[in-house]
């Protein structure tokens, strides 16, 4: 199985500020990776996936980089919506995975 | 709208068993694949398992964690994903999620907002 591992597990940030998450696949997973967010008591929502191709009403300010193992997703301009958790996922095999979860707390 | 509503979570003991539903609507039901991801209270997320379309033979994919006990099934005449659980586990807690996944794009596109499934004596 192909693991999965994010960092940091927790981020506190001020408005306005730029943050990064990063993520590494056990092995090479092309650009077969998507993040999501996730709100309290909600379903997550994927932002970006494929090296910057962002969803439909994603803002441009999360971008995403990286292919192979290592990936990171980057928020600018923080603002008190964009708290959350933030998850990795590879879907280059099977089975999918997820990395643990970067908890973004607005400070 | 794409919309994907889960339901048949509830409070069952160690050992026994749930069918879970994902009732779709607003989509062409038999186009993706779909999936069940679930989240353990206060975890992270789990893909559970996933169905292929027709097109692809309806064939299906688990986590090894729930291979033999739970299987994944679809009735695309009814617009409707099922999960038979079995032998269920106390580490099964967690809320179920639906999800759609279109071909040709990464997986869980549309996801519903899930059933609580509580597996406790």
């Amino acid at each position: 199985d192909i693991q999965m591992t994010q960092s940091p597990s927790s981020l506190s940030a001020s408005v306005g500020d730029t943050v990064t998450i990063t993520c590494r696949a056990s092995q090479g997973i092309s650009n077969s990776l998507v993040w999501f967010q996730q709100k309290p008591g909600k379903a997550p929502n994927s932002l970006i996936y494929g090296a910057s191709s962002s969803q439909s009403g994603v803002p441009s300010k999360f971008r995403d980089s990286g292919s192979g193992t290592d990936f990171a997703l980057t928020i600018s301009s923080l603002q008190p919506e964009d708290f959350g958790t933030y998850y990795c996922h590879q879907y280059k095999s099977y089975p999918f995975t997820f990395g643990g979860g970067t908890r973004l707390e607005i400070k | 709208e794409v919309q994907v509503v889960e339901s048949g979570g509830g409070l069952v003991q160690p050992g026994g068993s749930l069918r879970l539903s994902c009732a779709g609507s607003g989509f062409i039901f038999s186009d993706p694949h779909m999936d069940w991801v679930r989240q353990a209270p206060g975890k992270g997320l789990e893909w559970v398992a996933r169905i292929r379309n027709k097109v692809n033979s309806y064939k299906t994919e688990y986590v090894a964690s729930v291979q033999g006990r739970f299987t994944i099934s679809r009735d695309d005449s009814k617009n409707s994903l099922y999960l038979e659980m079995n032998s269920l586990k106390t580490d099964d807690t967690a809320v179920y999620y639906c999800a759609v996944s279109y071909t040709g794009r990464p997986p869980f596109n549309y996801w519903g907002l899930g059933t609580l499934v509580s597996v406790s004596s």
